[in-house]
């Protein structure tokens, strides 16, 4: 099986612009979860998505923003960036049917820069 | 709010060596646990994942501990290799349906040949 993959993999973007991220998760999950990775404050949860619902949400600004499609790929968007914004950001996929196996699996990251 | 913290945050160990690494958490009303590894730039891979109810699991030359009441988790690595250098991170579950995990900072560990 193909693992969970996002793109792009770098981002350059400047104070102010707007970015979306994508998530393709492993085939059969329905789950999606969003962090944000970085030296500070290591990793934090942004939201979980399933079946197209937001079902968890972190403690981020509403600048930052989520969906899912109904083939579970799931995007993530950041509007009016700032530099703190600068992170890598990971998405997880799992199963989602709450059983508590249910292990989470990450892709490998997309690295954003915020100039 | 739970909250999740991994010592030291890095070590070094001579190639061979048996090792462990912490992790506590504050709230004991955890679902389940995991230990990742993260090596450097690249994403989490899963390791292990221990049930509330268990306390223990094995895989390979890692095994993990739980001790829910003391608020504990521990990885254990036997017979450490080179390629066991990683940051290390364990993370919590608050709950059935919640795939919020809590990380703690993790532990950089450097297997030196």
């Amino acid at each position: 099986k193909a693992g969970v993959t996002q793109t792009p993999r770098y981002l350059i973007k400047t104070r102010g612009q707007q970015v979306t991220l994508s998530c393709s998760p492993i085939s059969g999950h329905r789950s999606v979860s969003w962090y944000q990775q970085t030296p500070g404050q290591g990793l934090q949860f942004l939201f979980e998505y399933f079946s197209e619902t937001q079902r968890n949400k972190g403690n981020f600004p509403g600048r930052f923003s989520g969906r899912q499609f109904s083939n579970s790929r799931s995007e993530m968007n950041v509007s009016t960036l700032e530099l703190g914004d600068s992170a890598l950001y990971l998405c997880a996929s799992s199963l989602g049917q709450g059983r508590i196996t249910d292990t989470q699996y990450f892709g490998p990251g997309t690295r954003l820069t915020v100039l | 709010k739970q909250e999740v913290t991994q010592i030291p945050a890095a070590l070094s160990v001579p190639e061979g060596e048996n090792l462990v690494l912490n992790c506590s958490f504050t709230d004991s009303a955890i679902y389940n646990l995991q230990w990742f590894r993260q090596d450097p730039g690249k994403g989490l891979t899963s390791l292990l994942l221990i049930q509330s109810s268990q306390r223990e699991q094995t895989s390979g030359r890692l095994n993990a501990s739980l001790d829910k009441s003391s608020g504990r988790s521990t990885l254990y690595i036997a017979a450490s290799q080179p390629g066991d250098s990683a940051t290390y991170l364990c993370a919590s579950s608050s709950g059935a349906g919640s795939y919020q995990l809590t990380f703690g900072k993790g532990t950089k560990l450097s297997v030196i040949p």
